[in-house]
């Protein structure tokens, strides 16, 4: 079964600054698909990024960019000129392309300092 | 439209009383999907549905069952409930697999005593 591993529980970010979240994931498979997913206090999961492992061109949302190293099964999420609204969980996510089955890493909470 | 509900938001359960969590979407989607949240675990795939009349086991199906008779609903049903089970629930829907965006509802805080 695949896993998703995230390894920063907390990260803390200067306002303005850029931050990049860790993921590391383990599969067999050779196509899926990765998400970055945000969750605030409000408890809402709101959808950063995504990206399906046959491209090789990396995915950008505004601020929001990922570093898909797909050998190293490797996909960060790096935000540029961090907002105090940007302060929350972020959560990695793997779907399988076989069966749709979706895994979740632990999540990184993410603090913006104003 | 309203998107995914989730009903109820809170319950307290004993130990060995069975419930069921409602989640319903008005978005035409085929998949639908159960999450539990624990700290520190991240969210967890509890069971899933690729459609309506059909559901699959996800990473920790134990303890849980579930029915996707219209498409619109996916219920989440507890037979013997346990202070395991203590948790935050989501409900998830996408219009397929794929890249396709999945929307959650609102959670479901149960605690189990």
């Amino acid at each position: 079964a695949q896993t998703v591993t995230q390894s920063q529980p907390e990260m803390s970010v200067q306002e303005a600054e850029t931050v990049t979240l860790s993921c590391t994931y383990d599969t067999s498979e050779s196509d899926y698909y990765l998400f970055w997913y945000k969750q605030p206090p409000s408890r809402q999961m709101i959808l950063v990024i995504r990206q399906e492992a046959y491209k090789q061109q990396n995915a950008t949302e505004n601020r929001f960019s990922v570093n898909f190293q797909k050998a190293a099964k490797s996909f960060s999420l790096k935000i540029s000129d961090s907002q105090l609204g940007d302060a929350a969980m972020y959560f990695c996510a793997y779907r399988s392309v076989n069966n749709n089955d979706m895994r979740f890493g632990a999540g990184t909470r993410l603090t913006v300092k104003p | 439209n309203a998107g995914v509900t989730q009903t109820p938001k809170f319950r307290v359960l004993k130990t060995g009383q069975s419930m069921t969590l409602l989640c319903a979407q008005d978005m035409n989607h085929e998949y639908m999907y159960w999450y539990r949240q624990d700290p520190g675990m991240g969210l967890r795939l509890i069971h899933y549905s690729v459609g309506e009349g059909t559901t699959a086991k996800g990473e920790v199906p134990d303890g849980y069952n579930v029915s996707r008779l219209k498409k619109q609903n996916f219920l989440l049903g507890l037979e013997s409930a346990a202070p395991s089970q203590t948790s935050v629930y989501f409900c998830a829907s996408t219009e397929r697999g794929g890249l396709y965006e999945q929307y959650f509802g609102p959670g479901t805080r149960l605690t189990v005593t």
